[in-house]
């Protein structure tokens, strides 16, 4: 089994909808990350999580929120989805002491109409 | 500021030729890291290598090779003989282990295309 696991893999929605999507991991990190990727512009930051009561924002965090419900899942929403934020979506883990080295999911493909 | 630049946005070779893929980062930490992660066609992220700042050792690992230079802020990544396996693309990344977040930047990406 897969040790970052994200859902849904793939989704399609209309502009306004709410989305949820979701991430587990069965590594034991503490650390978890959501990243978008569009082409083009790599992957950038949106939220990040050193543990379940330990929020920051990343880089691009208007129009996202995110939950840490346990240790192991990490949640992004969108609260009120808009076309532009149709892209691959990638959740992450890292442990404290692993110089900072990632384990990525294999992202959600989200399209906004 | 870009922290890290992959200023090659596509490169096609045809199978068996060398490839150089490069990387170019900025950072005032003296301690910080540099990863390459591999996107194949399917999607997923795919961790390469991680190299330290204190350990300016090329490293070699079957047909693929780093060499990082911290003279010229590089981190450049070479794949020899290659094949149609490796078209994908290639992200270079920086973590700074000064800055709160330890979050990766990554640069753009470079499409490699090798072709039969």
């Amino acid at each position: 089994d897969a040790d970052v696991t994200q859902t849904p893999r793939n989704r399609i929605t209309k502009t306004g909808k709410r989305i949820m999507l979701e991430c587990s991991q069965t590594k034991g990190h503490d650390r978890m990350y959501w990243y978008r990727q569009d082409p083009g512009l790599g992957l950038r930051l949106i939220y990040y999580s050193f543990d379940v009561k330990d929020i920051n924002k990343g880089e691009i965090s208007d129009g996202y929120s995110v939950s840490r419900q346990a240790q192991a899942k990490f949640s992004l929403s969108l609260e009120s989805a808009i076309p532009n934020q149709t892209a691959l979506y990638f959740c992450a883990t890292s442990d404290l002491n692993a110089y900072n080295e990632q384990f990525f999911g294999p992202g959600t493909r989200l399209t906004v109409l | 500021a870009q922290k890290v630049t992959q200023a090659q946005t596509e490169i096609s070779v045809v199978e068996k030729e060398d490839v150089t893929l490069d990387c170019v980062y900025e950072t005032r930490d003296t301690t910080y890291y540099l990863f390459w992660y591999k996107q194949p066609p399917s999607g997923e992220l795919v961790f390469l290598i991680r190299r330290n700042s204190f350990d300016e050792q090329n490293e070699i690992s079957g047909r693929y090779s780093w060499n990082f230079q911290k003279s010229t802020s590089s981190f450049n990544f070479t794949i020899t003989a290659s094949q149609v396996v490796d078209s994908a693309v290639y992200f270079c990344a920086l973590s700074e282990l000064g800055a709160g977040a330890n979050n990766l930047f990554f640069g753009t990406g470079t499409r490699l295309t090798v072709i039969p």
